[in-house]
């Protein structure tokens, strides 16, 4: 299958700063890149849809001046959390599809998210 | 939206023997059904999926079923053997690489 790095795979912030998680494709070019995120013992829950060159779809209850997301190039989409809190702890972790619909995503290795 | 149900939320199973997982699902505009196996602290890996023009996959000691006019489908896997312990989640989507909706996972545990 489709290689997807994610990149930190762990990363320790401290309250109030900002942290960015980039997502990429290795070996093929992704037009779209979903967000899920994972509380601890709990299922993944998408955050956002980006497709390149154009703005993110957030899903409800996600706030997107807060979690930013840009999708600039085939091969990269990074998520910003700004002024990151403990509740925003969490596993953050990215899928990336090649082309049109029907065509399986891969997902990234996810990143372990720790504000302390 | 999409919503998925996810049942048991824990199966302890003896090594051996089969365990089954069963999800249901509320939009009938979904037409795709992957199943996901989670160790702690990494990806999802996908390890079957079915599409709704399909009714039963199988893949070596794993298989698939959807009903489609009742909105469910399940996993069996038989013969389990330690390995086969993590979390397993289903999910729905309207296609293959499309926007996943996830279950809420079962934890398998395989008692040697």
């Amino acid at each position: 299958g489709a290689v997807v790095s994610q990149h930190p795979s762990r990363v320790i912030c401290k309250s109030g700063t900002s942290v960015k998680i980039e997502c990429r494709s290795l070996d093929f070019q992704a037009t779209t890149m979903f967000w899920y995120r994972q509380f601890p013992k709990q299922s993944l829950m998408l955050m956002a849809t980006s497709n390149e060159g154009s703005k993110a779809t957030y899903e409800q209850g996600v706030e997107k001046d807060k979690f930013l997301i840009n999708h600039a190039s085939l091969t990269l989409s990074t998520l910003t959390v700004t002024s990151a809190h403990p509740e925003d702890s969490s596993f953050y972790i990215c899928s990336a599809r090649a082309g049109r619909m029907n065509t399986e995503a891969f997902f990234g290795q996810g990143t372990r998210l720790t504000v302390v | 939206g999409e919503n998925v149900e996810q049942h048991p939320s824990t199966l302890s199973v003896q090594e051996g023997d089969s365990a089954v997982i069963k999800c249901t699902y509320s939009d009938s505009a979904s037409n795709y059904f992957p199943w996901y196996k989670q160790e702690l602290g990494k990806r999802p890996q996908l390890i079957i999926d079915i599409r709704s023009n399909v009714g039963e996959k199988k893949d070596q000691r794993i298989a698939v079923t959807l009903n489609k006019t009742a909105k469910h489908f399940s996993l069996h896997i038989t013969e389990t053997q330690p390995e086969d312990s993590a979390v397993y989640f289903c999910a729905a989507s309207m296609a293959a690489g499309n926007k996943l909706t996830f279950g809420g996972g079962t934890r398998v545990l395989v008692k040697p």
